[in-house]
C-alpha cells in the first residue's frame, strides 16, 4: 500500500519568505509527527498529532513555527519568514496509536529538503 | 543534560564480517529503544525495537542487546553484505510517545 508521501521535496526559498510543507500520513493512522534532520544531527521532534487531541508542539523551536492537522489526515508544516538556519530536512512519520502503544514503529516519509538562501 | 551518543565515526567493515553499533544513552530511563536504517535521501525505516526487560532481541542477521545498568545499546549485522550500507539510528522512548534519535551511524560494508 502507499507510505507516507511529502511534498515538495525539495524547496528553495529566499531568507524572509514563507513556506508550507505537506505530509500525507498512511490511511488510518492516527498518530503523525514532525522532525527536522540537520547534517550530522540526530532527528529533532517538533511536533505530534493524536487523533482529535491538541498537539505536542514542545519541539517547535520558534513562533514561526505552526503545523495543523485537518480532519485528522494530511499535515501542513509552515515556516514564517524563513531563515538560513531554518535549513533541514523535515520529515515526517505516522504510526498506527499514539500514547503508551507508541511502541508501534513509525513510519517515515522521503522527507522534504529545506535551503534557505 | 540528555544525550545520546552514536559511534562518531563511519564503520567500514568487509563483506561477510559483523558489523557492531553502539548507542550510548545519559539521563534517560527509555521503557524501550527502537533501531532504525536510513539510506540517503530517504526516511528512517524501522527495523528492531526492544523493551527495557529484554536483553536481547534477533531478526534476520540483526541482533539488539539493551543494558540498562550500562545504558547501552549494541547492534549486531552478522554477515554483512554491500546492500547493509546505510546510517543506522537508535532511539530511545522514555515513556510517551516522543523518540529521541542519535545522529547515527554510518555502515560501508565493501565487496
Amino acid at each position: 500500500g502507499a507510505g507516507v508521501s511529502q511534498s515538495p521535496s525539495n524547496k528553495v526559498t529566499e531568507k524572509g519568505k514563507d513556506v508550507e510543507l505537506r505530509c500525507d500520513p498512511i490511511s488510518g493512522h492516527t498518530a503523525l509527527y514532525w522532525y527536522r534532520q540537520s547534517l550530522g544531527q540526530g532527528l529533532e521532534f517538533l511536533i505530534y498529532f493524536q487523533g482529535n487531541s491538541a498537539p505536542d508542539k514542545s519541539g517547535l523551536p520558534s513562533d514561526r513555527f505552526s503545523a495543523e492537522r485537518t480532519g485528522g489526515s494530511v499535515s501542513t508544516l509552515t515556516i514564517q519568514r524563513t531563515q538560513q538556519e531554518d535549513s533541514a530536512v523535515y520529515l515526517c512519520a505516522s504510526s498506527p496509536a499514539g500514547g503508551f502503544s507508541s511502541y508501534n514503529e513509525q513510519f517515515f516519509g522521503p522527507g522534504t529538503r529545506l535551503t534557505v538562501l | 543534560s540528555q544525550k545520546i551518543e552514536q559511534n562518531s565515526e563511519a564503520l567500514n567493515i568487509q563483506e561477510g564480517k559483523t558489523a557492531t553499533l553502539t548507542c550510548n544513552y545519559t539521563n534517560y530511563s527509555p521503557a524501550y529503544l527502537q533501531w532504525y536504517r536510513q539510506d540517503p535521501g530517504r526516511g528512517p525505516v524501522f527495523l528492531l525495537l526492544i523493551r527495557e526487560n529484554e536483553k536481547e532481541k534477533r531478526k534476520e542477521r540483526l541482533k539488539v542487546t539493551f543494558d540498562t545498568t550500562l545504558k547501552q545499546s549494541l547492534f549486531h549485522i552478522t554477515a554483512s553484505q554491500p546492500a547493509d550500507s546505510a546510517t543506522y539510528l537508535c532511539a530511545l522512548v522514555p515513556n510517551d510517545y516522543k523518540l529521541s534519535f542519535g545522529a547515527g551511524t554510518t555502515v560501508t560494508v565493501r565487496a
